[in-house]
């Protein structure tokens, strides 16, 4: 059973930062794309960031670029999200998820929890 | 940005009925097309991928289908336990987009 546990939310300021951190086990992390994907409150999910497995590659979605970065520590099997310069449309719960092992596309397999942040 | 259009945004549905649910994409999408099913205070869950190709586990009640841009999801015979809001993401290209959602609640 993959694990993907989150954490690092909570309550900050706009313009403030934050950093989230996702905790994975019980697979062999570092042959993994790792994504985060969030939800604010009563809405759908919105992608933000995709990290290649070896961390070298970085994809983001446009309203995230330049505030959020996503980074890994494979010897820590763990995911981060930094997001600086935060607003109270970041507001959201934030999900770290798996991409499936496969040459083309981006499946999310498996998903954490999620952490909730509140930028008020 | 590939948009991603659902439809319909809700459906009531009995147990035991078939439900489909339609998702449209903003341009071809080479069959990357996934359903993810969320339940209330939970993540999401993958149930198709490949646009019919279910991931281990889901029942067999769930069936994907299409192609191009229109994609559909269908429960054969809904059980208490799909009640849920359902979601399709295009996995073709940056930045990944899903649709809008649909919310299967009880009849």
């Amino acid at each position: 059973q993959v694990q993907l546990v989150e954490s690092g939310g909570g309550v900050v300021q706009p313009g403030r930062s934050l950093r989230l951190s996702c905790a994975a086990s019980t697979f062999t992390f570092s042959n993994y794309h790792m994504h985060w994907v969030r939800q604010a409150p009563g809405k759908g999910l919105e992608w933000l960031a995709q990290i290649s497995s070896d961390g070298t590659n970085q994809y983001y979605r446009d309203s995230v670029k330049g505030r959020f970065t996503i980074s890994r520590d494979n010897s820590k099997n763990t995911v981060y999200l930094q997001m600086n310069t935060l607003r109270p449309e970041d507001t959201a719960m934030y999900y770290c998820a798996r991409r499936r092992d496969v040459v083309v596309g981006n499946t999310l397999d498996s998903w954490g929890q999620g952490t909730l942040v509140t930028v008020s | 940005d590939i948009q991603m259009t659902q439809s319909p945004s809700s459906v009531s549905a009995s147990v035991g009925d078939r439900v489909t649910i339609t998702c449209r994409a903003s341009q071809v999408i080479n069959g990357l097309l996934a359903w993810y099913q969320q339940k209330p205070g939970k993540a999401p869950k993958l149930l198709i991928y490949t646009v019919s190709t279910l991931q281990s586990g889901v029942p067999s009640r769930f069936s994907g289908s299409g192609s191009g841009t229109d994609f559909s999801l269908t429960i054969s015979s809904l059980q208490p336990e799909d009640f849920a809001t359902y979601y399709c993401q295009q996995d073709y290209s940056f930045p990944l987009t899903f649709g809008g959602g649909t919310k299967v609640e009880i009849k």
